[in-house]
């Protein structure tokens, strides 16, 4: 069965760091291209980043460099680091694994909550 | 970036009803649309992919249709289980984007 489990999330003060962890398992992150989407009330749902399984990355524009999407083939988990949050950031973020070769995504995490808030 | 606008932002129907919600593309996508339906405290569950073809699981009652930058997601017969908010998202080219959703209501 294939389980997405995200853990990381937390109370962060403005400027911080964070990395999230999001690990597999029912199949292997290596084979397949996977995806970081968060949540807000707000802004609704959002691309952050993708990671193909070649280990090439994408990101979201507005991310500008701060984050950086990576994973650990022997540790089936995918990670999402993030510096320099923001206010704006504060959101449930969900890992998700793309259908194969596309660009839509089949399954999905629970999420993990992520305050960025002094 | 692609801008995804679904109407309408909420329905209010009845068991048994056939909902119809719609999403346009800011441009065209081809048939590079995807639908989730989201349930409060649950992540997105895939629906539909490349416009019309159903993920496996889902229910036969949910179809979709479309191209270029108008597209329909249609419950035929509304459950109790489908009051939900549905999202659609663009496939085509990143960003990535989802539209603002659709909530349906009893």
């Amino acid at each position: 069965e294939v389980q997405l489990v995200e853990t990381g999330g937390g109370l962060i003060q403005p400027g911080g760091s964070l990395r999230l962890s999001c690990a597999a398992s029912g199949f292997s992150v290596s084979d397949n291209d996977m995806t970081w989407v968060r949540q807000t009330p707000g802004k609704g749902l959002e691309w952050v980043s993708l990671l193909y399984r070649r280990g090439t990355p994408k990101y979201a524009d507005s991310l500008k460099g701060r984050f950086t999407i990576s994973r650990d083939d022997s540790k089936n988990t995918l990670y999402l680091e993030m510096n320099g949050l923001r206010a704006e950031d504060t959101a449930l973020y969900y890992c998700a694994r793309h259908q194969v070769g596309k660009h839509q995504f089949d399954y999905w995490g629970q999420g993990t909550l992520v305050t960025v808030s002094s | 970036d692609i801008q995804m606008t679904q109407s309408p932002s909420s329905v209010s129907a009845s068991v048994g009803d056939r909902v119809t919600i719609t999403c346009r593309a800011s441009q065209g996508i081809y048939s590079w649309l995807a639908w989730y339906q989201q349930k409060p405290g649950t992540a997105p569950n895939l629906l539909i992919y490349e416009a019309s073809s159903l993920q496996d699981g889902v229910p036969s009652r949910f179809s979709g249709s479309g191209s270029g930058r108008d597209f329909t997601l249609t419950i035929s017969s509304l459950q109790p289980e489908d009051f939900a908010t549905y999202y659609c998202q663009q496939a085509d080219s990143f960003p990535l984007t989802f539209g603002g959703g659709t909530k349906v209501e009893i």
